[in-house]
């Protein structure tokens, strides 16, 4: 079946610094990829949605100038959270759709910034 | 704009009882209705789906869920819990099945099966 690889699957950055994650669709071309986030205790928010080749769509209140979105490939996209700071600690989960197939996940990244 | 309701925060259950999670979900037009799980740790996994078709749908691991369309709702039940059904619940919705439309998540509902 499709998978979409995520990695890291954990980083610890110190604030200030930048760290980038990457997505694949492992057996599968994706047009759009779509960047979540997971708070502790709480659902998954929609950052943005990710076209290859071009820019990406971010959500309100999500900032684009800090969560750099790069959808470079029809397997790849990468979200860089830039100038990370401790607030920014959460878990990052990409997924993508397999033509109309339902999304799937990758297994996410937790990003801790100390 | 889609949102999705999810009336349970945290469900306490003995193993063998019943549950039924609800979901409520808005939006005017055709929707796909999704139930995901996670387990602790884990990733998130799809139980079961609706897109069209029989409005009660079966999925993994005894899963079931009834798409009712005049209650926006699309509950999701089991019929007897096990302890490995301790887990994350996620309702999820998205209002058409185009590539570039992302699924807007519930809260999530938290379920806790004692042994």
């Amino acid at each position: 079946g499709a998978v979409v690889s995520q990695h890291p699957s954990w980083v610890i950055c110190k604030s200030g610094t930048s760290v980038k994650i990457e997505c694949r669709s492992l057996d599968f071309q994706a047009t759009t990829m779509f960047w979540y986030r997971q708070f502790p205790k709480q659902s998954l928010m929609l950052m943005a949605t990710s076209n290859e080749g071009s820019k990406a769509t971010y959500e309100q209140g999500v900032e684009k100038d800090k969560f750099l979105i790069n959808h470079a490939s029809l397997t790849l996209s990468t979200l860089t959270v830039t100038s990370a700071h401790p607030e920014d600690s959460s878990f990052y989960i990409c997924s993508a759709r397999d033509g109309t197939a339902p999304l799937h996940f990758g297994n996410g990244t937790r990003l801790t910034v100390t | 704009a889609q949102s999705v309701s999810q009336h349970n925060h945290h469900v306490i259950l003995s193993e063998a009882a019943s549950l039924e999670l609800g979901c409520n979900y808005s939006y005017g037009g055709t929707v796909n209705l999704f139930w995901y799980v996670q387990y602790p740790g884990q990733h998130l996994q799809l139980l079961l789906k609706y897109f069209s078709g029989d409005p009660l749908v079966k999925g993994i691991k005894g899963f079931e869920a009834e798409f009712i369309k005049s209650k926006f709702s699309f509950n999701l039940r089991k019929p007897s819990v096990q302890w490995s059904d301790t887990a994350e619940y996620f309702c999820a919705v998205n209002g058409g099945t185009q590539a570039g439309t992302a699924l807007i998540f519930g809260k999530g509902t938290t379920l806790s099966v004692s042994s």
